[in-house]
């Protein structure tokens, strides 16, 4: 059984620039979880899509958003980046019990 | 107040100590609980769930205080491969925390030869 895929693994963004991360929950799950790691803190929870529709967010500003598609892959999409988004960004699956091995978002 | 409180370390042992971790949680209507293992710039792992009664995994044991709104772990027979981040996760579930998990910052353990 695949387990949780993220891509792209690095992403090297501009200040300012759009940043779209990709994950995929293991084969037949519908819930995506998504996290942020900033260097030197926890996880902090970001987004919980289940079954195409956002069902929790975290206490992140609105250029944070995403989506999830019919197939249960799910993207995150970050506008207007800012140098304290440089993080490693963790999709999760089964409520978290299992993660990708993330997209580590550096913006220069 | 954060949510989940752990001490960061980090923890120096040597191969074969016994090491304990603690971490507090500040929602006395949390759920469920968790020991997650972070390696270096890797994803989080789920190590073991914490039960009330106490659980054991080989030389794991976690141990949950709900009055004090207190969990610990300990490892015993400390081996090279657990040097780690150890993170405390705790889950509400209930309105608005839905669906997330509550992660401490983790404790640092470097266990040497």
């Amino acid at each position: 059984e695949a387990g949780v895929t993220q891509s792209p693994t690095h992403l090297i963004k501009t200040r300012g620039q759009q940043a779209t991360l990709r994950c995929s929950p293991i084969s037949g799950h519908t819930s995506v979880y998504w996290y942020q790691q900033a260097l030197g803190l926890g996880l902090q929870f970001l987004l919980w899509y289940d079954e195409g529709e956002e069902r929790n967010r975290g206490n992140f500003p609105p250029r944070f958003s995403g989506r999830q598609f019919p197939n249960y892959s799910s993207e995150l999409n970050v506008n207007a980046l800012e140098l304290e988004d440089s993080a490693l960004y963790l999709c999760a699956s089964i409520y978290g019990y299992t993660f990708g091995s993330g997209t580590r978002l550096t913006v220069v | 107040r954060k949510e989940v409180e752990q001490d960061p370390g980090p923890f120096n042992v040597p191969e074969g100590a016994t090491v304990a971790f603690n971490c507090t949680y500040s929602n006395s209507a949390s759920q469920s609980f968790f020991w997650y293992r972070q390696d270096c710039r890797k994803e989080p792992k789920l190590l073991m769930s914490v039960y009330s009664s106490g659980n054991e995994d080989g030389r794991f044991t976690a141990q949950l205080n709900r009055a004090s709104q207190y969990i610990s772990l300990l490892i015993r027979d400390s081996k090279l491969s657990d040097s780690a981040t150890y993170l405390c996760v705790v889950n509400v579930n209930r309105g608005s925390t839905l669906g997330r998990l509550y992660f401490g910052r983790g404790t640092q353990l470097t266990v040497w030869p």
